[in-house]
């Protein structure tokens, strides 16, 4: 059964810090993986998606790697600000298992002013 | 361009009572996604549907959790009886026919049952 992890669960950091969210799968037959933001009190928002084949995504101050053989990805966070605040999760969608999403268990950031 | 509308957004009920949630995907989306949020045991898949018809309802919790599609634009999550242990944010999901592409969420029903 795939399990996905995240460390660390929560993270504070000033704001204009760079900073570096970690997510690590156990199931490396993966098709691919995303990476979610939750602001609270709402739903995910789709942040990035890298196919198995790709090794990184960029979009503005957010870039993915993943790391397939080793069951890690990783979501850098440039220049961080306030409202970088949220819930990111990660979650993989394995080869034959259709769209079926397991989701990580989530870093909460807060960045401060 | 709207995105994926549930309803109601909060659901405060008894236990014993029925409980509907509703989804309206994006329109043209083909697959449609049920989860579920809680503090325990995080976001779970219950039930997903492609062109309408259930393909995966391994993580529908038990026999009192039904889902339905009737058409592309709606579909509904029923709890009969509910429970106090159902309380949790319900998210329903859409995204196009390929697993290469996004799940777009909606706000959630947070449901609570006393």
């Amino acid at each position: 059964k795939q399990e996905v992890t995240q460390i660390p669960a929560a993270l504070s950091v000033p704001e204009g810090e760079n900073l570096v969210l970690n997510c690590s799968f156990t199931d490396s037959a993966i098709y691919n993986l995303q990476w979610f933001r939750q602001d609270p009190g709402k739903g995910l928002t789709s942040l990035l998606l890298i196919q198995s084949s790709q090794r990184e995504q960029t979009s503005g101050r957010l870039n993915a790697s993943l790391d397939k053989s080793s069951g890690r990805s990783t979501l850098y966070i440039a220049a961080s600000q306030p409202g970088d605040s949220a819930t990111y999760l990660c979650a993989v969608t394995l080869r034959g298992g259709g769209n079926k999403l397991t989701f990580g268990t989530g870093t909460q950031l807060k960045v401060e002013l | 361009d709207a995105g994926v509308i549930q309803s109601p957004r909060h659901e405060v009920t008894e236990m014993g009572q029925e409980v509907t949630l509703r989804c309206k995907p994006i329109s043209g989306h083909n697959s449609l996604f049920w989860y579920r949020q809680t503090m325990m045991r995080g976001l779970e898949l219950l039930i997903y549907f492609n062109n309408n018809v259930p393909i995966d309802d391994s993580g529908m919790p038990e026999d009192r959790f039904s889902a339905k599609m009737p058409n592309a634009s709606f579909s509904t999550l029923k709890i009969q009886p509910s429970e106090p242990r159902d309380s949790a944010v319900y998210f329903c999901a859409s995204t196009e026919n390929y697993s290469n592409q996004p799940q777009h969420f909606g706000d959630g029903t947070r449901l609570s049952i006393l």
